[in-house]
């Protein structure tokens, strides 16, 4: 099991470049979502899934999309990269099976936008 | 509007003494709670959880605290270790949608 994965580990984009952020699980967990750390911030809520097909958005959606075609794969797309994107993005998953939604997470991606 | 806040920033500590980490929110229905531990340049890994029909959940040297009448919940590691030194996040949750809120953070240094 390798459990929550994320690439690349560190990307610099240029403002208004696009570019998608990966996440996979292989738990076969119906959850997966996308947080993003910031200084003072703690992790805030981009977009989840309930599961293939359903997406939704957390508390700061704006300016990143999301999809979930299979259990497996969660990507994060940036159409239009801002510097205030600039941040640490992880990629969690969590089962149904666990009724205190326990989250796994993945190793993040360190994004610089100039 | 800070759903899940952790008022103090920093806490230092003796190895050996008990660490009390403190977490407030303000959501009544908020309905489970869990708190994960972060080392530098790694993810956020699980370390203890509660469901909002119980006060108290131990698991080793560590044990969470739940009171509802105040909306407060604290992570107490006994005896504090220097492996324990991290930023330590409370996050609260409800319903079937695997969404958790955050607070902003602790980091604890526990000195040898």
């Amino acid at each position: 099991n390798a459990g929550v994965t994320q690439t690349p580990k560190f990307q610099v984009l240029k403002t208004g470049q696009s570019m998608t952020l990966q996440c996979a699980q292989d738990m076969n967990h119906e959850y997966m979502s996308w947080y993003r750390q910031d200084p003072g911030m703690g992790l805030r809520l981009i977009h989840y899934s309930v599961g293939a097909g359903i997406t939704d958005q957390g508390e700061v959606p704006n300016g990143y999309n999301v999809s979930r075609s299979t259990t497996e794969d969660f990507p994060l797309r940036l159409l239009s990269a801002a510097p205030s994107q600039t941040s640490v993005y992880f990629c969690a998953s969590s089962s149904s099976r666990d009724t205190l939604r326990t989250q796994y997470f993945g190793p993040g991606t360190r994004l610089l936008v100039l | 509007d800070q759903q899940v806040k952790q008022n103090s920033p920093s806490l230092s500590v003796q190895e050996g003494r008990i660490s009390i980490l403190n977490c407030d929110y303000t959501n009544s229905m908020f309905d489970y709670f869990l708190w994960y531990k972060k080392y530098p340049a790694e993810g956020p890994t699980f370390l203890i959880s509660i469901s909002s029909i119980k006060d108290k959940n131990e698991d080793g040297r560590f044990t969470v605290f739940l009171n509802k009448s105040a909306k407060h919940l604290s992570l107490h590691i006994v005896p504090s270790q220097p492996g324990d030194s991290a930023v330590y996040f409370c996050a609260a949750g409800f319903g079937n949608t695997g969404k958790l809120i955050f607070g902003q953070g602790t980091t604890l240094q526990v000195k040898p």
